[in-house]
């Protein structure tokens, strides 16, 4: 499975502020996601970076709030924008090899987020 | 809109015990995978199922698929305190779609002594 990173692995940032997060992976990968864990809860998925055209979001999320890059196959960013304490949470970069009809998908270390 | 479902959603045993975590699913699917999750730790993928009828084990852990019923079960055999996490499953969203998993509302297992 491919080796992924996050940084940073956390930050306290102050409401209406922007955190970018970045995510690097050891191969090309076809498939990047990005997710969003809450205090407790499970996984959402936010959008799924692609590579050379804008990002996929996924219903509640929106591009001005949470803007991704995706400049290349092992590289993506994520911008938390004009932060709330809302959104305080984990957010995590995924990747799918999509081998032998799979979709499963390998997972980055985190980015735990706290606004005050 | 797909949902996926975790029951129980706390489960504490005692080592050596037996124990199923389920996970439905309201849509089909013919995809699943299970992860753990320790605390303040990333998620790492434990079974990957791909069809009806599919049976992964590891360890004390075996998971096993029901397309038809739209469930999966994760069954732990003599349970240790080192089995002790968060188990979610997720589901590929709709068949032929592309690697997008809905995940389920985990379970949190607590092994004790």
């Amino acid at each position: 499975s491919a080796v992924i990173s996050q940084k940073p692995s956390r930050d306290i940032c102050q409401r209406g502020t922007s955190l970018t997060i970045q995510c690097q992976v050891d191969s090309q990968v076809t498939m990047m996601f990005w997710y969003r864990q809450q205090p407790g809860q499970s996984l959402t998925l936010i959008a799924t970076a692609n590579q050379g055209s804008e990002a996929t979001y996924e219903s509640g999320f929106v591009i001005d709030k949470f803007p991704i890059s995706r400049p290349n196959l092992t590289f993506s960013t994520l911008t938390v924008s004009n932060m709330s304490p809302e959104d305080s949470s984990i957010y995590l970069c995924s990747v799918g090899t999509g081998l032998a009809g799979s979709n499963e998908q390998f997972f980055g270390p985190g980015t735990r987020l706290t606004v005050l | 809109e797909l949902k996926v479902e975790q029951n129980p959603l706390f489960l504490s045993m005692q080592e050596g015990k037996n124990y199923t975590i389920y996970c439905n699913y309201s849509t089909t699917s013919d995809r699943l995978y299970w992860y753990r999750q320790d605390p303040g730790k990333s998620l790492e993928s434990l079974f990957v199922l791909l069809s009806n009828g599919a049976v992964k084990q590891e360890g004390r852990l075996m998971a096993s698929l029901d397309t038809k019923a739209r469930l999966s079960t994760l069954h732990i055999t003599a349970a240790v305190h080192d089995l002790s996490a968060t188990y979610f499953c997720a589901v590929d969203r709709a068949r032929g779609a592309t690697n997008k998993l809905i995940f389920g509302t985990g379970t949190l297992l607590a092994v004790q002594p």
